[in-house]
């Protein structure tokens, strides 16, 4: 079946550091992906609506300066997190859909956990 | 209009017993309502969907209820077993914009 795949799976930074977190799609293509957040025990917040070849949607209240999305390809988004705080600390999860299907199907990576120090 | 909300917050079965998460929605433009299952630590796995076309749809222990006029719809988990012991997440979505809305997450824990 259809696989998004994301890396690094964990990552620990200092405050201050910026980090780049990888979503891939690994047997299809994807025009459009999404970057989702969760914190422990909670939802799944949708952050911003990823196009390739053109700028992201961010959601409302989310910093696009902040969280800089990048969708260089069918297959690879990139989410960066600038200038982390440890209040950006958080699970950050993709999700993909097939681009020839019309089938409504997401499918989500396995996360990335976020730690900034 | 946006909201899709999920209840209960947490749920304890016996094994053996049947689960049921409901969920709701307020926005009729809506017409993709997929549930996910998600472990510990793991992104959000499809478990089963439906659209408003149907009234119910089923996959092994899993069924999904669905209540157009009442904009409702609810997971129940069959025969429940430990290894379903998970969080779910009901979701809503116009399906030509692929943007999900998730419920708030019902925690199963189902013992032996």
């Amino acid at each position: 079946g259809a696989v998004v795949s994301q890396h690094p799976s964990r990552v620990i930074c200092k405050s201050g550091t910026s980090v780049k977190i990888e979503c891939r799609s690994l047997d299809f293509q994807a025009t459009t992906m999404f970057w989702y957040r969760q914190f422990p025990k909670k939802s799944l917040m949708l952050m911003a609506t990823s196009n390739e070849g053109s700028k992201a949607t961010y959601e409302q209240g989310v910093e696009k300066d902040k969280f800089l999305i990048n969708h260089a390809s069918l297959t690879l988004s990139t989410l960066t997190v600038t200038s982390a705080h440890p209040e950006d600390s958080s699970f950050y999860i993709c999700s993909a859909t097939n681009s020839r299907k019309d089938t409504g199907e997401l499918f989500f990576g396995e996360g990335s956990r976020l730690t900034v120090l | 209009q946006q909201q899709v909300k999920q209840s209960p917050q947490s749920l304890i079965v016996q094994k053996g017993g049947i689960s049921i998460i409901n969920c709701a929605y307020e926005n009729t433009a809506f017409d993709y309502f997929p549930w996910y299952q998600q472990f510990p630590g793991k992104g959000p796995a499809l478990l089963i969907a439906i659209r408003p076309d149907v009234s119910e749809k089923k996959e092994g222990r899993f069924t999904i209820s669905f209540n157009k006029s009442a904009k409702q719809f609810s997971l129940h988990i069959m025969d429940s077993q430990p290894g379903d012991s998970a969080t779910y997440f009901c979701a809503a979505s116009i399906i030509n914009t692929d943007k999900l809305i998730f419920g708030t997450g019902t925690r199963l824990q189902v013992f032996p």
